[in-house]
């Protein structure tokens, strides 16, 4: 079954809203988890690291106003897509892994988002 | 130069078929090494996941792992219509913290 779950898995609403996507890690509690964006056809872009009970690294190029990342709990992560815009349409995807280990990185569905 | 390096495809092949795929990678640190399936609209699913050179076998998916060539390979046996999918490599080195770097994938399609 599903380690990673990432909640909603498709989200459609108008242009200025602020939309928050949820990640949850099922099985372990995980100190870090990712956040990648991916369009149609190419691969995952990663956005930034989710850093639990401090602030998220974020990767060059991505707006840390318009996508914040909060990190609250070992099992749970979020990322708020701040006032929208139809450019911001997206797959959004969360992966996590177990801490202090070489286990590999477990993804969720991916959150399907799109601006009107 | 990608530090990953995939042929995004697409490759189609009939039922049955030998697939292979593979990629390349300039980065020598790189020591963990996995193959994600990911279908349309759905996250990536971890297929299979190596540390350092060799080979590993599970079910009808064999990877492998040539350090020395920086190059790494997925073959599918006996491949099926439900493996049509595009399949992603990733790596990672020892003290990235679980950063994985993705090759650009590759679209697979399986004809009955």
């Amino acid at each position: 079954g599903a380690v990673v779950s990432q909640h909603p898995s498709w989200v459609i609403c108008k242009s200025g809203t602020s939309v928050k996507i949820e990640c949850r890690s099922l099985d372990f509690q995980a100190t870090t988890m990712f956040w990648y964006r991916q369009f149609p056809k190419q691969s995952l872009m990663l956005m930034a690291t989710s850093n639990e009970g401090s602030k998220a690294t974020y990767e060059q190029g991505v707006e840390k106003d318009k996508f914040l990342i909060n990190h609250a709990s070992l099992t749970l992560s979020t990322l708020t897509v701040t006032s929208a815009h139809p450019e911001d349409s997206s797959f959004y995807i969360c992966s996590a892994g177990p801490p202090n280990s070489n286990q590999p990185q477990h993804f969720g569905d991916g959150t399907r988002l799109s601006i009107l | 130069q990608k530090e990953v390096e995939q042929d995004p495809g697409p490759l189609s092949v009939p039922e049955g078929a030998i697939v292979s795929l593979n990629c390349t990678y300039s980065n020598s640190a790189f020591q963990y090494f996995m193959w994600y399936r990911q279908y349309s609209r759905k996250g990536p699913e971890l297929l299979m996941y190596t540390y350092s050179s060799g080979n590993k076998e599970d079910g009808r998916f064999t990877a492998q792992v040539d350090k020395s060539s920086k190059y790494i390979s997925l073959f599918i046996r006996d491949s099926q219509p439900s493996d049509s999918a595009t399949y992603l490599c990733a790596m990672r080195s020892y003290n990235q913290g679980g950063k994985l770097i993705f090759g650009q994938g590759t679209e697979l399609s399986v004809k009955p």
